[in-house]
């Protein structure tokens, strides 16, 4: 069974640092990119950004450039998602999800879409 | 980015209903459009991706339809299971983005 099984709930305070992780299991780990995703308190989801596993390359969304920091180990299979000085307003629930996909009908592309997905970590901040 | 808009925001509905949620993309996103399902306190779960590809193990009650910038998702008899949030999703284009989502409550 693919399954990918985040780190538990944390509660921080303002400028403290954080790094919460992500492990894959029931797949080969460097075959598919991982994303990670907010949901703030009763809102929506946002995409943050996505690691390649195979070589740690990242795209980050423009939104949260500067502010996180993603990274890979392949030897544990795992990512992570990194603050260096959290926020009160950083706090939500943080889903890490798989990238799957497969050729689009008209060739030369791919349909993507998230799974699995991670059971969040939640992430509290406050003085 | 791409703004995706989903309507109605929220919903009530009885079981057995037919149920249609709209999300309309703000630029052509192709067939690069995917639906997710999130039951309260639960991570989400893909339905549909591609528009209109039904994801294995999901009741065939949910189907997808659209391109370009247009599309729905209908669940064609509502079940009690099925109460849940809805979200659209584009990947079409960097950042991926996400419509507001659509509550369906009984």
């Amino acid at each position: 069974e693919v399954q990918l099984v985040q780190s538990g709930v944390e509660v921080k305070k303002p400028g403290e640092s954080l790094r919460i992780s992500c492990q894959g299991s029931g797949y080969t780990f460097t075959d598919s990119w991982l994303s990670w995703l907010r949901q703030m308190p009763g809102k929506g989801l946002e995409w943050m950004g996505r690691i390649d596993p195979s070589d740690s390359y990242t795209t980050y969304s423009p939104s949260f450039k500067g502010h996180v920091t993603f990274s890979s180990d392949r030897s544990t299979n795992t990512v992570s998602l990194q603050w260096s000085s959290l926020k009160a307003s950083d706090t939500a629930i943080y889903y890490c999800a798989r990238h799957s996909r497969r050729p689009s009908p008209s060739g030369g592309t791919w349909f993507n879409w998230f799974d699995p997905w991670g059971q969040g970590t939640l992430v509290s901040v406050y003085s | 980015d791409i703004h995706l808009t989903q309507s109605p925001s929220s919903l009530s509905a009885s079981v057995g209903d037919k149920v249609t949620i709209t999300c309309r993309a703000s630029q052509n996103v192709h067939t690069y459009l995917n639906w997710y399902q999130q039951k309260s306190g639960k991570a989400p779960k893909v339905l549909i991706y591609g528009a209109s590809n039904l994801q294995s193990g999901v009741p065939s009650r949910f189907s997808g339809r659209g391109s370009g910038a247009d599309f729905n998702l209908s669940i064609s008899s509502l079940q009690p299971e099925d109460f849940a949030i809805y979200y659209c999703q584009q990947t079409h284009d960097l950042p991926l983005t996400f419509g507001d989502g659509t509550k369906v409550e009984i």
